[in-house]
């Protein structure tokens, strides 16, 4: 069956160090993956998906994802965080016609 | 923001009463998504359509409905409420409905079932 996990429920940084949220998948063939923020009583935001090529995906808001194969792993990543960050953040893979999403993991960015 | 919109924002129903929520797409696109987000939980698919044919379909039973129309605007109904129907509902626009094409959301309905 075609799966997102995202491992943790929350994750805390302080303002200026790096982030990583992470997102693991399982599908058979090709992943389309994409991450999703989505801010108090908002819809999600699209930040960047992995379709094909460069295994290091940027987006938006200084965002980056890397997708790596054999650990069927694609991380969200950002070299500084800010307050502003903070959030909900969803990994999701597209299968066919929809996509699946993750649980979801709270980014809480410390002053 | 996307350009997706959807109305109501927030809707406070009874069981078992009937709701109709609705979504204007991006401009330029031609599908539509919605999708259930539970109180904690991820959005699950609920259907899709395309060109006004729903193109695929969640695990939902069959008294959630949808409609697309011309103006690849959308409606999602959902008939005889239950508790468990109490959710933001989202709907997403995309320019096509081919595998990996962005699905771009809009704000979202709260529905409250009392």
């Amino acid at each position: 069956a075609q799966s997102v996990a995202q491992p943790e429920d929350q994750v805390n940084v302080a303002e200026g160090n790096p982030l990583t949220v992470k997102c693991t998948y399982s599908v058979s063939g090709n992943p389309y993956l994409f991450w999703y923020v989505q801010y108090p009583n908002r819809g999600l935001q699209f930040l960047l998906k992995y379709i094909t090529g460069d295994n290091l995906v940027k987006g938006s808001y200084g965002f980056e994802a890397e997708f790596n194969k054999s650990q069927t792993s694609f991380h969200l990543k950002k070299p500084s965080a800010l307050v502003s960050d903070s959030a909900l953040y969803f990994c999701a893979l597209y299968n066919t016609d929809k996509l699946i999403f993750g649980t979801g993991t709270r980014l809480q960015v410390f002053p | 923001e996307t350009g997706v919109t959807q109305s109501p924002t927030h809707l406070i129903k009874t069981r078992g009463q009937q709701v109709t929520l609705r979504c204007s797409s991006q401009s330029g696109h031609n599908t539509v998504s919605w999708y259930q987000q539970a109180l904690g939980q991820g959005p699950q698919f609920i259907f899709q359509y395309y060109r006004e044919e729903e193109n695929g379909r969640g695990n939902f039973p069959p008294r959630f409905s949808g409609l697309q129309f011309p103006n690849y605007s959308s409606e999602l109904n959902v008939n005889a409420l239950e508790l468990d129907d109490s959710a933001l509902y989202l709907c997403a626009s995309s320019p096509t409905s081919e595998s990996g094409d962005t699905q771009y959301f809009g704000p979202g309905t709260r529905l409250t079932v009392l």
